[in-house]
């Protein structure tokens, strides 16, 4: 089975500064993908940034990035610019694709890294 | 949002009572999820469903069941509630089995 994990319960960072979310997976898979999920207070779920594995060029949205090593499993993000409205919690999650046309795989979480960005 | 509303956005009940959760999309989407999000876990997925009548568990689905009669409803029912089932309950659709989950608000259900 997959696994997520994210060191990093807790972090903050000053605004305008940059910062770097750590994720690890475990998978004996070649292809899969990997995605930034953001939850603000609000409790809301929105998809920050998606990498498929088959790409070896890191995904970029806006001040969001990604640094995917596919040897190592690793896939933090980085945050530029920080702004107050990035503060929430950060989950990194897992899909692998799946085997069968049509077909659905679930979607692995990592327990999440809480971020603070102070004024 | 992708078009989902999930009912009711709060509940409390009593142990040993059933409850439904119900989530409704407007996407037509085939793929649906209930997850549920807990203090140091993340989320984990409870179970999903691939189409009309199509359901399977998923990694925490002891104490619950699903229906999906349609396509744009998804019914999570818990049979007879425990206080470990106290948690957020997050519905999630995505339009083909490879494709970003997009989530509902969330429904803050508290198990007494």
């Amino acid at each position: 089975a997959q696994t997520v994990t994210q060191s990093q319960p807790e972090m903050s960072v000053q605004e305008a500064e940059t910062v770097t979310l750590s994720c690890t997976y475990d998978t004996s898979e070649s292809n899969y993908y990997l995605f930034w999920y953001k939850q603000p207070p609000s409790r809301q779920m929105i998809l920050v940034i998606r990498q498929e594995a088959y790409k070896q060029q890191n995904a970029t949205e806006n001040r969001f990035s990604v640094n995917f090593q596919k040897a190592a499993k690793s896939f933090s993000l980085k945050i530029s610019d920080s702004q107050l409205g990035d503060t929430a919690m950060y989950f990194c999650a897992f899909m692998k694709p799946s085997l069968l046309q049509g077909g659905s795989e679930k979607l692995v979480f990592g327990k999440g890294t809480k971020l603070t960005v102070n004024p | 949002d992708a078009g989902i509303t999930q009912s009711p956005r709060h509940k409390v009940t009593e142990t040993g009572t059933p409850v439904t959760l119900r989530c409704h999309q407007t996407e037509n989407h085939r793929y649906m999820y209930w997850y549920r999000q807990d203090p140091g876990h993340g989320l984990r997925l409870i179970h999903y469903s691939y189409g009309v009548k199509d359901t399977d568990k998923g990694e925490v689905s002891d104490g619950y069941s699903v229906s999906r009669s349609k396509t744009e409803d998804f019914l999570l029912t818990l049979e007879s509630a425990t206080s470990s089932q106290t948690s957020v309950y997050f519905c999630a659709i995505s339009r083909v089995g490879d494709s970003p989950l997009h989530f509902g608000n969330g429904t803050r259900l508290t198990v007494t």
